[in-house]
């Protein structure tokens, strides 16, 4: 099946600075997003991505797909981005239903 | 709006017992239906899909079983729980085509099976 890297696993940071969190995929996707999971266990859908730009916020991601990786940037961080965050994707080809092969993720914390 | 409702939320069984968590969703037809379990806090398994009512898809070998009754129903069962079937279930929906599939994921069940 399809391998998702995310790097790094762990990352600490100051209030206020930026980040970036990559997703690295060993197979065309069809279909790619990222999810943060708050302390409590919620997932919340951040962007669906499969390739090029987008920004809600402090938020942006990039996907270059014919390079098959993906960038998420949180920039002015808060206390409240501190969780998981999570690349999952969908392999290109046949049927799709939404299945999603999820990263390892990577842990934020944000200090006051 | 689409909701997505998920039972219970902590889970103590023991070992051989039986299992039955559920999950509905409110607000849409004919989604897609997944059930995931994650282990030790970091990436999530997709267990089993389903694309309608009485359709079920199963990703891994395993000591459970699913089913949809109805078209926003989806339940995980178990005949006789295992020790490694402790995780954190999450069902989650999602509709394809223009909108790509977002995903909109339950609560999420903790299962300890000791």
């Amino acid at each position: 099946g399809i391998q998702v890297e995310q790097s790094p696993p762990d990352l600490i940071l100051q209030e206020g600075a930026n980040s970036t969190l990559r997703c690295n995929f060993s197979d065309s996707v069809n279909n790619l997003q990222w999810f943060h999971q708050n302390p409590w266990g919620q997932l919340i859908n951040l962007f669906y991505i499969p390739s090029g730009t987008k920004q809600n916020g402090r938020l942006s991601a990039t996907t270059v797909a014919t390079e098959r990786y993906s960038l998420l940037y949180i920039s002015s961080s808060q206390t409240t981005d501190s969780g998981v965050y999570f690349c999952a994707v969908e392999r290109a080809g046949g049927t799709s239903y939404g299945k999603l092969t999820f990263g390892q993720g990577t842990i934020l914390t944000v200090h006051p | 709006s689409q909701t997505i409702h998920q039972w219970p939320a902590t889970l103590v069984q023991p070992v051989g017992s039986p299992l039955s968590l559920e999950c509905t969703v409110e607000g849409t037809s004919n989604p897609n239906l997944y059930w995931y379990r994650q282990a030790a806090g970091r990436g999530l398994q997709l267990l089993f899909y389903s694309v309608g009512i009485g359709q079920i898809s199963s990703e891994v070998p395993q000591n459970l079983s699913a089913s949809r009754p109805q078209d926003r129903q989806f339940i995980l069962s178990s005949k006789k729980l295992l020790l490694s079937d402790s995780g954190f279930y999450l069902c989650a929906w999602s509709v394809g085509g223009a909108r790509g599939y977002g995903y909109t994921f339950g609560s999420g069940t903790r299962l300890t099976v000791v």
